[in-house]
């Protein structure tokens, strides 16, 4: 079974850092794309990132480029999200996501609450 | 890059059946899959839906999907609605960036 656990949310001030962890189990973690998703409170869900499986390709959204940074550790089983320079806009919960000719499967989010 | 819409939200009763669109902007609707998700509240999405007109296993026959090129639209058909699939629905399909874009999302009510 797949599992993807997200960790690593919190309150953070405007202009923090905080980094986000995502432990995947259940499938072969190096041979997939990972994404990273995220959702306002009352909102819908926003793409936020992708890294292919051995981190040569990766991309952002407009929102976020600049700013964020994804990377994974295939020995570890595990992906990342360092985010840096937080605005109250970033608030949301993240999730953890793989994707799959099934779909995506998704973990169960970590929220990220930007506030002073 | 396109957009995907989708209606606010829709109602209809216990029995009925219920069809969420998803309409792509720009670019043909057949040239990526589109996937849906089912979200309840408080919980992470699930796959309802993939390739277009694929179920996960698991995922009951009164869920299916299509896409119409006439109106360069994906649907998603909810027949024999129970009071358990009031949630919101997301459309998913993928850029030539191969980003994930997603719809805004359909509030589905069951009155």
């Amino acid at each position: 079974e797949v599992q993807l656990v997200e960790s690593g949310g919190g309150l953070i001030q405007p202009g923090g850092s905080l980094r986000l962890s995502c432990a995947a189990s259940g499938f072969t973690f190096s041979s997939f794309w990972m994404h990273w998703v995220r959702q306002a409170p009352g909102k819908g869900l926003v793409w936020v990132s992708h890294i292919d499986s051995d981190g040569t390709s990766i991309n952002y959204a407009d929102s976020v480029k600049g700013r964020f940074t994804i990377s994974r550790d295939n020995a570890k089983n595990t992906l990342y999200l360092q985010m840096n320079s937080l605005r109250v806009e970033d608030t949301a919960v993240y999730y953890c996501a793989r994707g799959s000719i099934t779909g995506i499967d998704w973990g169960q989010g970590t929220l990220v609450t930007v506030s002073s | 890059n396109f957009m995907l819409t989708q209606p606010h939200s829709v109602s209809a009763s216990p029995g009925k059946t219920v069809t969420i669109s998803c309409t792509r902007n720009s670019g043909s609707i057949a040239s990526n899959f589109v996937q849906w998700y089912q979200q309840r509240p408080g919980s992470a999405p699930t796959t309802v839906i993939y390739e277009d007109n694929q179920r996960p296993s698991g995922v009951p026959d009164r869920f299916s999907g299509s896409i119409d090129s006439s109106s360069n639209s994906a649907s998603l058909t909810i027949s024999g609605l129970k009071t358990e699939d009031e949630a919101d629905y997301y459309c998913q399909s993928y850029n030539n960036s191969i980003n994930w874009v997603f719809g805004g999302g359909t509030k589905l009510t069951v009155l």
